[in-house]
């Protein structure tokens, strides 16, 4: 049931863009997007809902294919207080109240 | 308050012993999760619990045993544990919209770091 994120890992300097894919076989209700840097819980940044409802963060853009079972999370101009691990979070149309996270990619910005 | 606190931080415990992790929240949110997250990979779900009622077990082995008392704390009892069972265990919350608890942001807590010896 996971879903399968690209790349694996990415490196970026300052200021650089960079795309982040989900994609799952299940179809889905929603995708959640959340940053986890090393040692500490994840953290929400954005939600995309069947439909086409998005709730997140103002420099962090996101896009979901519901007919692909596909997301991906777009964040521009990096900082460096963007590396981490980026999880996509499926929830699948079953209804039930599940929260299945990808497979993660590792992103570092260096100076 | 947005927090969700687990007790917990580090627990290092032997493989006959009982233990027992806490979860709590007072954000009103009616369903409560727990998640296995071993070094380098993604959480796994474990257990979903909504409205106090377990919803999914996601055919976790019974020497993890969760309980939730009310609606602002959930355990996860364990007993006879195995070394690979070490790993950080999150606590997550959400809100209920409409019965569905994931129509926004679950909350996280910092996790428990357990090691089995």
């Amino acid at each position: 049931q996971q879903p399968v994120q690209s790349p694996q890992a990415v490196i970026l300097r300052e200021g650089e863009d960079a795309v982040i894919n989900c994609s799952s076989s299940k179809a889905l209700y929603s995708v959640h997007w959340y940053r986890q840097k090393h040692g500490e819980a994840p953290v929400f940044l954005m939600i995309l809902l069947k439909g086409g409802e998005q709730k997140g963060h103002e420099k962090i853009s996101a896009s979901f294919n519901e007919k692909k079972q596909q997301s991906s999370l777009y964040l521009t101009a990096s900082q460096l207080s963007y590396s981490g691990t980026y999880f996509c979070g499926t929830v699948d149309q079953t209804g039930a109240n599940n929260l299945f996270f990808g497979t993660g990619t590792r992103l570092t910005v260096i100076p | 308050d947005t927090e969700v606190t687990q007790t917990p931080k580090h627990l290092v415990m032997g493989m006959t012993n009982k233990k027992s992790l806490k979860c709590e929240q007072h954000m009103g949110h009616r369903a409560m999760y727990w998640y296995k997250q071993k070094a380098k990979k993604p959480p796994e779900l474990m257990f979903v619990y909504s409205y106090e009622k377990l919803s999914i077990n996601e055919s976790v082995p019974s020497r993890f045993s969760p309980e939730c008392p009310n609606s602002s704390l959930l355990n996860l009892h364990l007993h006879a544990l195995q070394p690979e069972d070490s790993a950080l265990y999150l606590c997550a919350s959400s809100q209920d919209w409409g019965g569905f608890f994931l129509n926004t942001e679950a909350f996280f807590g910092q996790g428990t770091r357990l090691t089995v010896v």
